[in-house]
């Protein structure tokens, strides 16, 4: 199974700056057959399902705002959010698809400093 | 506009098996480029993919090592509905259980807190 491991496990960063959240997988999820990484970035806030935010690494689901964005190739990976907003604190999971079983990071926390 | 409605029991007694349902609106569950998971979250355990099913001129399962042998996913074409059943549950089964579609998990069900207890 391919491990996610994201840090920090929380973060507190202040109305308007920038939060970054790093994401690595214990093998390369490069889609060798499209160039692509299999690598996705959602939101999960309480009571939810967590929300799509990126997937290939980098494309923004639909109407995910654009302050949110996502990077990286083979194994590391980062979300970032470039100025953040009240609405903004929930927990945050990286998820690789590059194969079965699908896996998770164990989230982290973004709060508010 | 896809919508996942799951529906099925929230209290299962050990040993017992659970079962729980995900109805589809907005695609189909015969879609040639979909596929459909189930994926639990618990504290012990975070977010845990549990096995998916798909077509592709005809029906593939996969399934988490994790859960094989008690986990069984179907699909229901008549009712665009695909279905988890897990067999003897044990409180460690203890998570909400979300259906959703997709490798990149795009659309999800609202989540259904599944208690195993006597």
């Amino acid at each position: 199974d391919i491990v996610m491991t994201q840090s920090p496990d929380s973060l507190a960063v202040s109305l308007g700056e920038r939060a970054t959240i790093n994401c690595r997988s214990s093998q390369t999820v490069l889609y060798s057959s499209n160039n692509k990484n299999c690598l996705a970035w959602y939101q999960q806030k309480p009571g939810q399902p967590p929300k799509l935010l990126i997937y290939w690494a980098s494309t923004r689901e639909s109407g995910v705002p654009d302050r949110f964005s996502g990077s990286g190739s083979g194994t590391d990976f980062t979300l970032t959010i470039s100025s953040l907003q009240a609405e903004d604190v929930a927990v945050y999971y990286c998820q690789q698809y590059y194969s079965t079983p699908y896996t998770f990071g164990q989230g982290t926390k973004l709060e508010i400093k | 506009q896809v919508q996942l409605q799951q529906s099925g029991p929230g209290l299962v007694k050990p040993s017992q098996t659970l079962s729980l349902t995900c109805a589809i609106s907005g695609d189909s569950v015969s879609s040639n480029s979909a596929t459909w998971h189930w994926i639990r979250q618990s504290p012990s355990r975070g977010l845990e993919w549990l096995g998916r099913t798909y077509y592709r001129s005809k029906w593939y399962n996969d399934y988490a090592v994790s859960v094989t042998g008690r986990i069984t996913i179907n699909p229901d074409t008549s009712k665009n509905q695909f279905s988890l059943q897990l067999n003897s549950v044990t409180p460690e089964d203890t998570a909400v259980y979300y259906c959703a579609r997709y490798r990149y998990f795009d659309y999800w069900g609202q989540g259904t807190l599944v208690t195993v207890s006597s």
